[in-house]
């Protein structure tokens, strides 16, 4: 079975700095999709940035940047420059390319910026 | 990019009725949408798949009777919570895929924070 977890309930970084939020995923496949999404105290889910498995180079979008690890199935998110927008909770996200569309979610980090 | 509308926001009823609550995707089809719930501070809890034209597939545990799911057309996906009681207050998400993109990215709607009084 496919399993996402997220080790850190809660992190906190100062504006401007960088934070790093963990995710580990267990899985048997070799061809798989991770995925950070994002969700503010407004509760929209936003995908901040996803990652193909067949893919060696660490996907990057703007302040947001991953380190994909295959082989010791690791995907952390890197936020560099925090800024108080960037406060939320954060879903590290799996989904195997193959089988249907069933996306498993991890259990979620708390995200806070401190001005 | 794609975009999931959820309707509607909040909603307050008594125990004992239904609530319906709509899903559309608004500038693609979907075959499939997907129904989840969050607790407080929790993740997110796959209810179940939508599929255009045929019978949801519910996750186990979740009660078919009661959180009836209807996907009528290539833009649209209710989830009506029957005789809704206190303990189905929750978050509740719908979330879609642009599958005509090609692309393996889950957009979400806004949810829909239900209250049972």
């Amino acid at each position: 079975a496919q399993t996402v977890t997220q080790s850190q309930p809660e992190m906190s970084v100062q504006e401007a700095e960088t934070v790093t939020l963990s995710c580990t995923y267990d899985t048997s496949e070799s061809d798989y999709y991770l995925f950070w999404y994002k969700q503010p105290p407004s509760r929209q889910m936003i995908l901040v940035i996803r990652q193909e498995a067949y893919k060696q180079q660490n996907a990057t979008e703007n302040r947001f940047s991953v380190n994909f690890q295959k082989a010791a199935k690791s995907f952390s998110l890197k936020i560099s420059d925090s800024q108080l927008g960037d406060a939320a909770m954060y879903f590290c996200a799996y989904k195997f390319s193959n089988t249907g569309n069933q996306f498993y979610f991890g259990t979620g980090t708390s995200l806070t910026v401190i001005p | 990019g794609a975009v999931v509308s959820q309707h509607p926001s909040r909603v307050i009823c008594k125990s004992g009725t239904s609530v319906k609550i709509e899903c559309r995707s608004l500038d693609f089809q979907a075959t499939t949408m997907f129904w989840y719930r969050q607790f407080p501070k929790q993740s997110l809890m796959l209810m179940a798949t939508s599929n255009e034209g045929s019978k949801a597939t519910y996750e186990q545990g979740v009660e078919k009777d009661k959180f009836l799911i209807n996907h009528a057309s290539l833009t649209l996906s209710t989830l009506t919570v029957t005789s809704a009681h206190p303990e189905d207050s929750s978050f509740y998400i719908c979330s879609a895929r642009d599958q005509s993109s090609g692309a393996n990215v889950l957009t979400f709607g806004a949810g829909s924070r239900l209250t049972v009084l």
